[in-house]
C-alpha cells in the first residue's frame, strides 16, 4: 500500500506571495492533518479534515487554510507569506475514527522556504 | 491548555545499552499515547502506541503507560548507533493529537 505523498518536495518563495500545498493520504483513510515543524516550536497543528469538513483546527492565523476534496486529498493554503512561515509542513493521514487506536501516518513533507 | 512536556536532551547512551525516554501530559482526558522516531531532516516514522496501562514490547522497544501519574514512556533495549534520533511523543485526545517538542538521543558506538 502506498504511504503519504506530499508535493512538492521543495519550494522558494518570497513574502507577499502565496502557496498552496499538497497532500494525497492512504488510501482508504479519510483523515488528513497538517503541522507546520520549525526548529523552535517543534511540531505544530495546523487543522485536520475529515469527509471534506475541518474538524479541528489549531491556533495559527487565517493566512493558513485548507481543504479537502471527496477522494480525501487535501491542500493547504498560506497567503501573505512572512519569513517566519519557513518550515517543514508536514501532513499525516488516518482512518480518522474515534478510537484510540486511530494512529497517524506522516508524509515525506514540504520543506518551504521564505525570502 | 494541553500540553505534552519532553526533555530535549541531548540524552546520550553507549551502544548496547537502555536508553529510557519519557513524556508527561497534562490532559487526564487523554486516550492514547504514541511514539514517533524522527530523523533529522525526515518526517517522523510511528515506532508503536499504548493506550492501557502497563508495559507494551515490541522487538527491541517498549513502551510504558502510567495514567494515574500522567506519564508514558519508551525504552530501547540494545541501543544501536542507527537508533540516534529525535523521539516524539504524542497524546491521542478528542481526535487530536499533541506532540511534545522531542528528545534527541545519541547513541555512541
Amino acid at each position: 500500500k502506498a504511504g503519504v505523498t506530499q508535493t512538492p518536495r521543495y519550494l522558494i518563495k518570497t513574502r507577499g506571495q502565496q502557496v498552496t500545498l499538497s497532500c494525497s493520504p492512504i488510501s482508504g483513510h479519510r483523515s488528513v492533518s497538517w503541522y507546520q515543524q520549525t526548529p523552535g516550536q517543534g511540531l505544530q497543528f495546523l487543522f485536520e479534515y475529515f469527509s471534506e469538513t475541518q474538524r479541528n483546527k489549531g491556533n495559527f492565523p487565517g493566512r493558513f487554510s485548507g481543504r479537502q476534496f471527496s477522494n480525501s486529498r487535501s491542500e493547504m493554503n498560506v497567503s501573505t507569506l512572512e519569513l517566519g512561515d519557513s518550515a517543514l509542513y508536514l501532513c499525516a493521514s488516518s482512518f480518522g475514527s474515534s478510537t484510540t487506536t486511530d494512529t497517524q501516518y506522516f508524509g515525506p513533507g514540504t520543506r518551504l522556504t521564505v525570502l | 491548555q494541553k500540553e505534552v512536556e519532553q526533555n530535549s536532551g541531548p540524552l546520550s547512551v553507549p551502544e548496547g545499552a537502555i536508553a529510557s525516554l519519557n513524556c508527561t501530559y497534562s490532559d487526564r482526558g487523554s486516550q492514547s499515547f504514541f511514539w514517533y522516531r524522527q530523523y533529522s531532516g525526515k518526517s517522523p516514522e510511528l515506532i508503536m502506541f499504548i493506550y492501557s496501562n502497563g508495559d507494551k514490547e515490541d522487538g527491541r522497544f517498549t513502551a510504558q503507560l502510567n495514567k494515574a501519574s500522567q506519564y508514558v514512556s519508551l525504552l530501547i533495549r540494545d541501543s544501536q548507533p542507527s537508533d540516534s534520533a529525535t523521539y516524539l511523543c504524542a497524546v491521542h485526545a478528542g481526535n487530536m493529537l499533541t506532540f511534545g517538542g522531542g528528545t534527541r538521543l545519541m547513541v555512541k558506538p
